[in-house]
């Protein structure tokens, strides 16, 4: 059974750029949630998706988006990117959204300079 | 909203010492309360957690109760060993058909031998 994969691991990216990073849940799991988390900070919800509807939004603006497909893999993209939205990005997947079997990716390191 | 308010870290303590890192949290409805611990370079990972009040939640020699009437959810560990070196996260879940988590900052402790 795989574990959740982040790619890439690490990524730079130029003030006003776009970028996408993707998410591999779980073998079996249908929800994935994105959070983001600055340094020093604990993880924040972006948003959650469930066998590919959007399950919920937290209060992130609309350029970040998201999708997941039919294999339930998922991706983030962040449009017109700003010096705070470096951070480490965390996806994690469960099963018909049971937070008590979540389990989370290493994280997707963006550096916005 | 919802909040998770954690101690202010770094802890640093010594291998075998009794460990305590204080959670308090603001809530509407009755959440449930977890902790997750986040090694160096790995993704967050579900210690424990507990679903209603006066429930332990315990794992790894580590232990949290609810506490419903001082909304707290403290985790502690009797004897702490290197290996235990890591960031906690304290955080409590919203329901209402989203299943975000709402993490504290994050307390990083440190053992040393």
């Amino acid at each position: 059974e795989t574990g959740v994969t982040q790619s890439p691991t690490h990524l730079i990216k130029t003030r006003g750029q776009q970028v996408t990073l993707r998410c591999s849940s779980q073998s079996g799991h249908n929800t994935v949630s994105w959070y983001q988390q600055a340094l020093g900070q604990g993880p924040q919800f972006i948003f959650q998706y469930y066998r590919e509807e959007e399950n919920g939004r937290g209060n992130f603006p609309p350029r970040f988006s998201g999708l997941q497909f039919p294999n339930y893999s998922s991706e983030l993209n962040v449009n017109a990117l700003e010096l705070d939205d470096s951070a480490l990005y965390l996806c994690a997947s469960s099963l018909d959204r049971r937070l008590y079997e979540q389990y989370f990716g290493p994280g997707t390191r963006l550096t916005v300079t | 909203g919802n909040s998770v308010t954690q101690m202010e870290g770094p802890v640093t303590l010594s291998e075998e010492a009794f460990l305590t890192i204080n959670c308090t949290y603001t809530a509407t409805g009755y959440p449930s309360l977890f902790w997750y611990v986040q090694y160096p370079g790995e993704g967050l990972q579900l210690l424990l957690k507990a679903t209603k009040a006066d429930d332990k939640g315990s794992n790894k020699g580590f232990e949290a109760t609810y506490r419903k009437e001082t909304t707290s959810f403290h985790l502690e560990k009797g004897s702490v060993q290197v290996s235990d070196s890591a960031v906690y996260f304290c955080a409590l879940s919203e329901g209402g058909g989203s299943e975000k988590l709402v993490f504290g900052k994050g307390t990083k402790l440190t053992v040393n031998p």
